[in-house]
């Protein structure tokens, strides 16, 4: 079973704190995936990596850098994290180009920022 | 562009009566349609799958699917829902092998006891 883990279930940051948000796959995936979920606006592409070092932006990349230096781990950070930040961060993994499988989610961070 | 809609925000069943979850896609080609569900504080988790042959798709947890190409639709049905499946239900199509997902702004249901 495809297992996607998120560093942290919670955290709590002070505005204009840099902050990292770790996400690891441990199935030799080759894309992986930063969303965010908002009530009513539903899941929001940050970025996504469909190679180590390989990057491309998503719907609202505005905010957010990420990092791929390792096949199994995508990091995105928040450089200067504001209250419009706060949100629930969801990564995800999946097979690679040319094979149409799912995406597989981790359990989410849920960032306040204050 | 891809898009999918899903019509009711918010359903209400009894347990034990049957439930069917609409969702409605956009796209020019043959999509890869997905179902997912999402606890309270927890990630989405896969129900089920579509990409092509038999359009009545079967998942987990009792849950199926139908796909109907002329009504651009595929829509989550169960015969009988548990409290378990009270959750929010999120309808999803993809179209550049596996890097362009996009999803519905999901359905949440609650069961009654």
């Amino acid at each position: 079973d495809v297992k996607v883990t998120q560093s942290s279930r919670y955290l709590v940051k002070r505005t204009g704190e840099k902050v990292f948000l770790e996400c690891v796959q441990d199935m030799d995936h080759e894309n992986m995936f930063w969303y965010r979920q908002d009530p009513g606006l539903g899941l929001r592409l940050i970025y996504f990596s469909y190679d180590v070092k390989m990057k491309e932006k998503g719907d609202i990349p505005e905010g957010y850098s990420v990092s791929r230096e390792k096949k199994e781990r995508f990091s995105l950070i928040l450089e200067s994290a504001s209250t419009n930040q706060t949100s629930m961060y969801l990564c995800a993994s999946s097979l690679g180009q040319g094979n149409n499988s799912p995406l597989h989610f981790g359990n989410g961070t849920r960032l306040t920022v204050t | 562009a891809q898009s999918v809609t899903q019509p009711d925000i918010h359903i209400t069943v009894s347990e034990g009566a049957s439930l069917e979850l609409r969702c409605n896609y956009s796209y020019g080609a043959t999509p890869y349609l997905f179902w997912y569900v999402q606890s309270p504080g927890q990630g989405l988790q896969l129900l089920l799958k579509y990409f092509s042959g038999d359009t009545l798709v079967q998942g987990i947890k009792g849950f199926e699917a139908e796909f109907k190409r002329s009504q651009s639709s595929f829509n989550l049905r169960k015969p009988s829902v548990h409290w378990s499946d009270a959750a929010e239900y999120f309808c999803a199509v993809e179209g550049n092998y596996g890097q362009n997902f996009v999803f519905g702004p999901g359905t949440r249901l609650s069961v009654l006891p």
